[in-house]
């Protein structure tokens, strides 16, 4: 799998938007980019993916580059409750090769909104 | 509260014991993974079955067991454990394994190895 490069931390404030960028320079045409976050002693939650064009859903918008190169997850207004660990990841599309199913995280974005 | 759901919420166990961890899901997915997270660190991938079928194993050890006996439920057998497996261990599910499948997490098990 491609693997991806976010910062280690960020800081927002609460009713700001939120950016977090997520390079991944090796991309495959064939992998999905996408964004979960978990917030302190729970599951990862899913927010978003993409494969090329840009998505949007009521938690977040995800912006792909056109080469695919990276990408931003806008979180448009975020809140204290916001405040997580946010993951980019890239995932195999089709069935093939050992990686097809894996969802694999790396170090991810920790996101502290403030008041 | 998450659709995937696991029992016990947090399970104390000693290096002798044997145990199991239980996850559900009802909403017809047919792909069903168990990850293992450390403190502070992201959660790594165990196994991915589908369609009741083991299809991943990423190396783990024997003493872990997996168990799919539906393709709503999926359980984790542990057996012999060391102190260094006391981790918070997270089932998922997706519709299938394909990569717009978007995985759904419940809130895990922390498991306590003493």
């Amino acid at each position: 799998d491609a693997k991806t490069t976010q910062p280690p931390s960020m800081d927002c404030a609460e009713g700001r938007a939120a950016n977090l960028p997520c390079n991944h320079s090796t991309i495959s045409g064939n992998e999905y980019v996408y964004w979960y976050r978990q917030i302190h002693s729970q599951g990862p939650q899913y927010i978003i993916h993409g494969l090329k064009n840009n998505e949007t859903n009521e938690m977040a918008s995800l912006i792909i580059t056109e080469d695919r190169k990276s990408s931003t997850l806008i979180l448009p207004h975020a809140t204290l409750r916001d405040t997580a660990v946010y993951y980019c990841i890239v995932r195999v599309a089709t069935a093939g090769g050992t990686s097809y199913g894996k969802l694999t995280f790396g170090q991810g974005t920790i996101l502290t909104v403030h008041p | 509260d998450t659709e995937v759901t696991q029992t016990p919420k947090h399970l104390v166990m000693g290096m002798t014991n044997k145990k199991s961890l239980k996850c559900e899901q009802h909403m017809g997915h047919r792909a069903m993974y168990w990850y293992k997270q450390k403190a502070k660190k992201p959660p790594e991938l165990m196994f991915v079955y589908s369609y009741e079928k083991l299809s991943i194993n990423e190396s783990v050890p024997s003493r872990f067991s997996p168990e799919c006996p539906n393709s709503s439920l999926l359980n984790l057998h542990l057996h012999a454990l060391q102190p260094e497996d006391s981790a918070l261990y997270l089932c998922a599910s997706s519709q299938m394994t394909g990569g717009n499948s978007p995985l759904h997490f419940g809130n895990g098990t922390r498991l306590t190895v003493t």
